[in-house]
């Protein structure tokens, strides 16, 4: 089944603690992007990727770090979390050739106290 | 950035009735994809409705249908005889082709939608 994957899905964390965020999919897809979601903010984008060792700026990086060692995976990771990155963090993926179907991962609600 | 606006910031409709939700977007490009992303309580993103700017008319998928308007730069999803299951957040997106692969979704601030038994 075609699917992108997030772990953990909720996480409760203290500031300043470094934590990962992994993603993952199946579809060989070059493209990948994490995005967060806040009350009447919708989603904004934060890193993507367009391949392998290629990684690029979103609207809201600050405070974020990513890499694309392999294809298939585009973690994310908060290496001093401050309570303001309190949000629900969703993954994506597409093809190069189709880029109009983006697939989402399950989201992972992250609270930082 | 590219900006795309939802004005409701909430809805209700009556089920079986028929509901409107609106969206504007700003980009100085002629070549891009609209659509209409459904998130409903399970949180996941569910893809309702696509529309190719090059396309005039308009899509469709069921019950859903968009009005695009490209000279106004407006993208509105209408849902007819609502059900229950419409219950959700609505989200507007705008993503722009581009030859380096770099495919940004924009989305809107979301239209949370209602449907009353």
């Amino acid at each position: 089944e075609a699917q992108v994957t997030q772990n953990p899905r909720y996480l409760i964390t203290v500031t300043g603690k470094k934590l990962t965020v992994t993603c993952s999919q199946n579809m060989n897809h070059e493209y990948m992007s994490w995005y967060r979601q806040d009350p009447g903010l919708g989603l904004r984008q934060i890193y993507y990727s367009m391949n392998v060792e290629v990684t690029d700026k979103g609207d809201v990086p600050e405070g974020y770090k990513v890499s694309r060692k392999e294809k298939r995976n585009f973690p994310l990771i908060l290496e001093s979390p401050s309570p303001n990155q309190t949000s629900l963090y969703f993954c994506a993926s597409s093809s190069d050739r189709r880029p109009y179907e983006q697939y989402f991962g399950p989201g992972t609600r992250l609270t930082v106290t | 950035a590219q900006t795309v606006t939802q004005s409701q910031p909430e809805m209700s409709v009556q089920e079986a009735e028929t509901v409107t939700l609106s969206c504007t977007y700003d980009t100085s490009e002629n070549n891009y994809y609209l659509f209409w992303y459904k998130q409903p309580p399970s949180r996941q993103m569910i893809l309702v409705i696509r529309q190719e700017a090059y396309k005039q008319q308009n899509a469709t998928e069921n019950r859903f249908s968009v009005n695009f308007q490209k000279a106004a730069k407006s993208f509105s999803l209408k849902i007819s005889d609502s059900q229950l299951g419409d219950t959700a957040m609505y989200f507007c997106a705008f993503m722009k082709l581009l030859q380096t692969g770099a495919n940004n979704l924009f989305f809107g601030t979301g239209t949370r939608l209602t449907v009353i038994p």
